[in-house]
């Protein structure tokens, strides 16, 4: 059982390049959602999913796009990268969206923009 | 707005100090969540609660709903406790909420 895998670990873009995170998880769950964390700020909720073909947008959606074609996996791709997303991202699911169910995080993906 | 508060926002203890965070929310919650994230690596669930108290080994978490106040207790710190602890609550029928998180070192 491995959980929420999440790649690339670190990965550096150059300005206006696009590139895709992955995100795949083994546990049967609806809820998949991305994260970005910046310094000082708590997580910021990008895309999530409830589902299979089925997406929506978070806090911080724009310069983001999501699908959501299996149950277990998830990519978010950036469609042409800024500066302003140097982050790190998080990949994240639970059983289902309702509070009452126990997160699982990828171990994270560092993104610089130059 | 932060829906989700902590503090505090960074603490350093000696080893085996009695150690205790705080999370104040402002929204209706289904339930909380406290996580931890280890320097460079990710993300990992230690609770998740939406009444009374939970314990797993030296950690014990508390829940106050009428307050809508939580904290996150860790007895006989350790060295290895030296993490960023997270709290987030799960909006009733809706998103989570995350804080900022507490940065904790423990030294020996």
């Amino acid at each position: 059982n491995a959980g929420v895998t999440q790649t690339p670990k670190f990965q550096v873009l150059k300005t206006g390049q696009s590139m895709t995170l992955q995100c795949a998880q083994d546990m049967n769950h609806e809820y998949m959602s991305w994260y970005r964390q910046d310094p000082g700020m708590g997580l910021r909720l990008i895309h999530y999913s409830v589902g299979a073909g089925i997406t929506d947008q978070g806090e911080v959606p724009n310069g983001y796009n999501v699908s959501r074609s299996t149950t277990e996996d998830f990519p978010l791709r950036l469609l042409s990268a800024a500066p302003s997303q140097t982050s790190v991202y998080f990949c994240a699911s639970s059983y289902s969206r309702l509070g009452g169910n126990t997160i699982y995080f990828g171990e994270g993906s560092w993104l610089t923009v130059v | 707005k932060n829906e989700v508060e902590q503090s505090p926002q960074n603490l350093t203890a000696q080893e085996g100090e009695f150690i205790t965070i705080n999370c104040s929310y402002s929204v209706g919650i289904s339930a909380l969540h406290w996580l931890q994230q280890h320097p460079g690596g990710g993300i990992v669930s230690l609770f998740m609660l939406s009444s009374g108290k939970k314990k797993h080994g030296r950690l014990i978490a508390t829940i106050n709903i009428q307050e809508k106040h939580s904290s996150l207790h860790i007895t006989a710190s350790h060295p290895r406790d030296s993490a960023v602890y997270i709290c987030a609550v799960a909006e009733t029928g809706n998103q989570f909420y995350f804080g900022t998180g507490t940065s904790l070192t423990v030294i020996p």
